[in-house]
């Protein structure tokens, strides 16, 4: 069965740095974009960055671009989040998503169980 | 960036109740929106692609509906484990975009 489980996440002060993990089983994962959503204390979802299948494309919202970096080890079946310059807003359950068909134009049909990062000094 | 506005942010209702959730797009999105449920403390659970698909396993009183930049899920004879709360999300193109969720309550 398709299972994506998340790692990495910590309490941080301001200004570090903090990596993630995803690894993820079940499926063909070199064949899959896959995403980060998070999801601040009592707040709704917010979409963080995404990864093609071959690695070769990434997006990310406004509000990471140029502090956060997603990659990809398709050797490893595990993609990586690396968030630099954490601000205290960056506080949030970081889920790991798996996009549902080949395309990028799909949703997102399998969920992690989130990791917490908590930036506070 | 597209902006993703679902109403009401509450609703409150029963078991056995039929219930509407609203989700406009600020733009022309097609039919690429999925449905979300979140129960507290809880992974998103998918329920609904391309607007009105179906996931494997969710049962069928609840549908979605709409295109373009109008639409809703309804879910039919509420049922306890119902209760939770609900996200549109537009995959039409980056930044990918949720609404800020419509929590449905026990009345």
């Amino acid at each position: 069965q398709v299972q994506v489980v998340e790692s990495g996440g910590s309490v941080v002060q301001p200004g570090r740095s903090l990596r993630l993990s995803c690894a993820a089983s079940g499926f063909t994962f070199s064949s899959y974009g896959m995403h980060w959503v998070r999801q601040a204390p009592g707040k709704g979802l917010e979409w963080v960055a995404g990864i093609s299948s071959n690695g070769r494309n990434k997006y990310y919202s406004d509000s990471v671009k140029g502090r956060f970096t997603i990659s990809r080890d398709n050797s490893k079946n595990t993609v990586f989040l690396q968030l630099d310059s954490l601000r205290p807003e960056d506080t949030a359950v970081f889920y790991c998503v798996k996009r549902q068909a080949y395309s990028s134009s799909s949703s997102f049909d399998y969920w992690g169980q989130g990791t917490p990062v908590t930036v506070s000094s | 960036d597209i902006q993703m506005t679902q109403s009401p942010s509450t609703l409150s209702a029963s078991v056995g109740d039929t219930v509407t959730i609203t989700c406009r797009a600020s733009q022309n999105i097609g039919t690429w929106l999925a449905w979300y449920q979140q129960k507290p403390h809880k992974a998103p659970n998918p329920l609904i692609y391309k607007a009105s698909t179906l996931q494997n396993g969710v049962p069928s009183r609840i549908s979605g509906s709409g295109s373009g930049t109008h639409f809703t899920l309804t879910i039919s004879s509420l049922q306890p484990e119902d209760f939770a709360t609900y996200y549109c999300h537009q995959y039409n193109s980056y930044p990918e975009t949720f609404g800020q969720g419509t929590k449905v309550e026990i009345k």
